[in-house]
């Protein structure tokens, strides 16, 4: 099994939900990732996960809450977005930080009205 | 941090063409050189690979070379395919965690 599965893959929210994605992977690698991809834009990197700990976060706004449950699960939680943070939102996992062979998930389109 | 710097942004190809896309990099600490292809609406996923102590590598219709003295590695795909028609990254480990990071990427649309 070489997927990684996100869900929901649409998701459409108001400024003051709450909402989460989620993502699954269970080709035992030990890093994960988020990514936020805008239209005709490349992927930016959100957060990094190593052994279930938070190792990176690129300055991301506080609206956006991640959680690495167990090593197989990784979730996104969303609350008081904007309408700017309308995007393709990406996970992917690798063996382990540093590699150059990631796997991502079809991602989520979220959209905030 | 290491730069990417892709080029071109954007490639129109007649099917059964030739497709070049290049990236250059700014250092050979590297163990591993990829080529990522994004279909729209999907995930990035990894296409071809070369380790900087092998010159070419192919797969298919993909072949993948490196050139470390102009400090470039290069994607061609042979024979072009409208179902080709996606956007490739180069991207880079880097940062303290070394996460990989996307340059700008090149559009490449073949025409049928």
């Amino acid at each position: 099994d070489t997927e990684v599965t996100q869900t929901p893959k649409h998701l459409v929210m108001g400024m003051t939900n709450k909402k989460s994605l989620k993502c699954e992977q269970h080709m035992g690698h030990r890093a994960m990732y988020w990514y936020k991809q805008k239209a005709k834009k490349p992927p930016e990197l959100m957060f990094v996960y190593s052994y279930e700990k938070l190792s990176i976060n690129e300055s991301v706004p506080s609206r956006f809450s991640p959680e690495c449950p167990n090593s197989s699960l990784l979730n996104l939680h969303l609350h008081a977005l904007q309408p700017e943070d309308s995007a393709l939102y990406l996970c992917a996992s690798s063996k382990y930080t540093g590699s150059a062979e990631a796997f991502f998930g079809q991602g989520t389109r979220l959209t905030v009205v | 941090q290491q730069q990417v710097k892709q080029s071109p942004q954007s490639l129109i190809v007649q099917k059964g063409g030739i497709s070049i896309i290049n990236c250059a990099y700014e250092n050979t600490a590297f163990d591993y050189f990829p080529w990522y292809q994004q279909f729209p609406g999907k995930g990035p996923a990894l296409l071809i690979a070369i380790r900087p102590d092998v010159s070419e590598k192919k797969e298919g219709r993909f072949t993948i070379s490196f050139n470390k003295s102009a400090k470039q590695f290069s994607l061609h795909i042979m024979d072009s395919q409208p179902g080709d028609s996606a956007t490739y990254f180069c991207p880079r480990t880097s940062g303290s965690a070394r996460q990989l990071t996307f340059g700008s990427g090149t559009q490449l649309t073949v025409l049928p």
